[in-house]
């Protein structure tokens, strides 16, 4: 069972940031939080992780709440070819063991 | 540096015959993770090799089953096709078991 909710769809206007929310109530205090994403039947490519601490790279923010029951994947600048299903995981530091991808939001990038 | 390579592309096989998807990680990487995406669904965990040994596996029947070779490579196989084994089989690689892993681009099996 994915231990992660997501809204399953959201739009957002090209140029505009895209902040994608993510429910993980039940993580534990060694899990991390990854985000993927997927284009339209490919492989999911790696984004961003975080523990606690809010992350930042060339391709997106994680920001992670205090309590770490939640986080918020940022796109800042929305293009067209960020149209995707992003999933978000919790997997423990062990490895991805048994980690399920739930179905992810599907972002729309609107011109 | 190549990423994680899938053969084949594409398989077309006949309920109840069996089919052998292969993977081939990125150079370095030890740990290889099969995932099953059936048409509409979230990515469903299979198994999970690291250093040549199966070290964890999802749900699935026994008729799922893999190995890893010397070089990290992987095979996944399944027995006994059934139409619902249709799906996109992903196979990922990591450099070790907690970090970030890279996914290929999956093989697409059709059960008839």
């Amino acid at each position: 069972d994915a231990k992660t909710t997501q809204p399953p769809s959201m739009d957002c206007a090209e140029g505009r940031a895209a902040n994608l929310p993510c429910n993980h109530s039940t993580i534990s205090g060694n899990e991390y939080v990854y985000w993927y994403r997927q284009i339209h039947s490919q492989g999911p490519q790696y984004i961003i992780h975080g523990l606690k601490n809010n992350e930042t790279n060339e391709m997106a923010s994680l920001i992670i709440t205090e309590d770490r029951k939640s986080s918020t994947l940022i796109l800042p600048h929305a293009t067209l070819r960020d149209t995707a299903v992003y999933y978000c995981i919790v997997s423990f530091s062990g490895g991805y063991q048994k980690v399920t991808f739930g179905i992810g939001t599907k972002l729309q990038v609107i011109p | 540096e190549a990423g994680v390579t899938q053969s084949p592309t594409h398989l077309i096989k006949t309920r109840g015959q069996q089919a052998t998807l292969r993977c081939s990680p990125i150079s370095g990487h030890t740990s290889v993770y099969w995932y099953q995406q059936a048409l509409g669904l979230g990515l469903q965990f299979l198994l999970w090799y690291d250093e040549g040994e199966e070290r964890n596996r999802g749900n699935f029947p026994p008729r799922f089953s893999g190995r890893q070779f010397p070089n990290y490579s992987s095979e996944l196989n399944v027995n006994a096709l059934e139409l619902e084994d249709s799906a996109l089989y992903l196979c990922a690689s990591s450099l070790v078991a907690n970090t970030e892993a890279f996914f290929g681009q999956g093989t697409r099996l059709t059960v008839v």
